[in-house]
């Protein structure tokens, strides 16, 4: 199987710029998370997605934002950039083939390295 | 609220040489637990997680790490360090009842392995 893939891999916009992030991932995985990873703040949980719904967010302001569509291939936007939004990205899938408490492995992808000028 | 602690962000072995990275979790009900590594350049790739059973749980690459709820801990070890080990390592925790897959993860420890 493929593995996770996002694209772009890299990126370079000017502050006040928004952006879209794609993640597809794995054949058949149906939960999408997004992480941001910065030498500050380490790595930040954003959102999940399960089944096109957002079921889980993290601690980000309403400039990031997200959507899953019915591939469970899935987008991120983050509008009206600021330099500290410079990171990489990370989608990761799981099959989460149920809901309820579960914990699915979840598979990276190579992230998409964003540089906010 | 949980939270995960990784004492010392760079740790220097030589090949051959055990290797120990630490982690300790906070968490009010037991965890869900991984650790994961990351290469330059690239995504996170797991190494081995803990969610139930036997507290002692191998991974790839001969890594394996030891659930202690008592000390609330969930150290790494290899017993011989290889140069292709030099990477960062995270340590991670989820919660299990939660019907998410949110993972919080430590600050990580950068490996180094010296010829």
């Amino acid at each position: 199987k493929a593995g996770v893939t996002q694209t772009p891999r890299y990126l370079i916009k000017t502050r006040g710029q928004q952006v879209t992030l794609s993640c597809s991932p794995i054949s058949g995985h149906r939960s999408v998370s997004w992480y941001q990873q910065t030498p500050g703040q380490g790595l930040q949980f954003l959102f999940e997605y399960f089944s096109e719904t957002q079921r889980n967010k993290g601690n980000f302001p309403g400039r990031f934002s997200g959507r899953q569509f019915s591939n469970s291939r899935s987008e991120m936007n983050v509008s009206t950039l600021e330099l500290g939004d410079s990171a990489l990205y990370l989608c990761a899938s799981s099959s989460a083939i149920r809901t309820g408490p579960i914990q699915e492995t979840q598979y990276f992808g190579p992230g998409t390295r964003l540089l906010v000028l | 609220a949980q939270s995960v602690t990784q004492l010392g962000s760079h740790v220097s072995v030589s090949e051959g040489a055990l290797v120990l990275l630490r982690c300790n979790y906070s968490s009010s009900v037991p965890p869900y637990l991984f650790w994961y590594v990351q290469y330059p350049n690239q995504g996170l790739q797991l190494l081995l997680k803990y969610t139930t059973g036997a507290t002692l749980v191998k991974g790839i690459n001969g890594f394996e790490a030891e659930f202690k709820k008592s000390e609330t801990s969930f150290h790494l070890t290899k017993p011989s360090a290889h140069m292709s080990d030099a990477a960062e390592y995270f340590c991670a925790v989820s919660d299990p009842g939660g019907a998410t897959n949110k993972l919080i993860f430590g600050t990580g420890t950068l490996l180094a392995v010296q010829p």
